[in-house]
């Protein structure tokens, strides 16, 4: 499986600013995604980012609020913007492993927004 | 709409018992159903993991039980232990999208 890093790993913003996480992988994957994990709450899929396509956002989840990059086939960044105490979430990158539609997590960025 | 719905909400299951956690989905387009597992703090980990043409998967002590008709599939741990303390996720995955649909998830505690 592939290991995952995310950067900052928590962090506790003034609503109205932005945040951009960082997620960094060991080896290169086609397909990244980004979940959204409310506190003590499930996960929901942010968006789907391949490199060198606009990333694809589900139902809910705007481009000018949460930006994605996807610069490389390691290494994605999403940024949380104008932020309000409703973003305060647990924000979690995935890759896919090859063909086996295997996804893996990164460790999460606890986001608080004051 | 939850495409994906789990029970039950929450377990409590002696040590040594068989844990049990069932997840129903809706979209006969998903072909794919992982379970994950995820300790405070950390991200989820994968556990295990099928696909519709099996109707049964056996990794160590953990089984996933699939049935297409009734588009219903269940984990079971056998022999569960105290460090199986913790929420487990069902997910799916298909019908067009890449991403995972996941069940709200089931705050298992073993007991000792």
């Amino acid at each position: 499986s592939a290991v995952i890093s995310q950067k900052p790993s928590r962090d506790i913003c003034q609503r109205g600013t932005s945040l951009t996480i960082q997620c960094q992988v060991d080896s290169q994957v086609t397909m990244m995604f980004w979940y959204r994990q409310q506190p003590g709450q499930s996960l929901t899929l942010i968006a789907t980012a391949n490199q060198g396509s606009e990333a694809t956002y589900e139902s809910g989840f705007v481009i000018d609020k949460f930006p994605i990059s996807r610069p490389n086939l390691t290494f994605s960044t999403l940024t949380v913007s104008n932020m309000s105490p409703e973003d305060s979430s647990i924000y979690l990158c995935s890759v896919e492993g090859g063909q086996t539609y295997e996804q893996y997590f990164g460790p999460g960025t606890r986001l608080t927004v004051t | 709409q939850q495409q994906v719905k789990q029970s039950p909400q929450s377990l409590i299951v002696q040590k040594g018992g068989i844990s049990i956690i069932n997840c129903a989905y809706e979209n006969t387009a998903f072909d794919y159903f992982p379970w994950y597992q995820q300790f405070p703090g950390k991200g989820p980990a994968l556990l295990i993991a099928i696909r519709p043409d099996v109707s049964e998967k056996k990794e160590g002590r953990f089984t996933i039980s699939f049935n297409k008709s009734a588009k219903q599939f269940s984990l079971h741990i056998m022999d569960s232990q105290p460090g199986d303390s913790a929420t487990y996720f069902c997910a799916a995955r298909g019908g067009g999208a890449d991403g995972l649909t996941f069940g709200k998830g089931t705050h298992l505690i073993i007991q000792p």
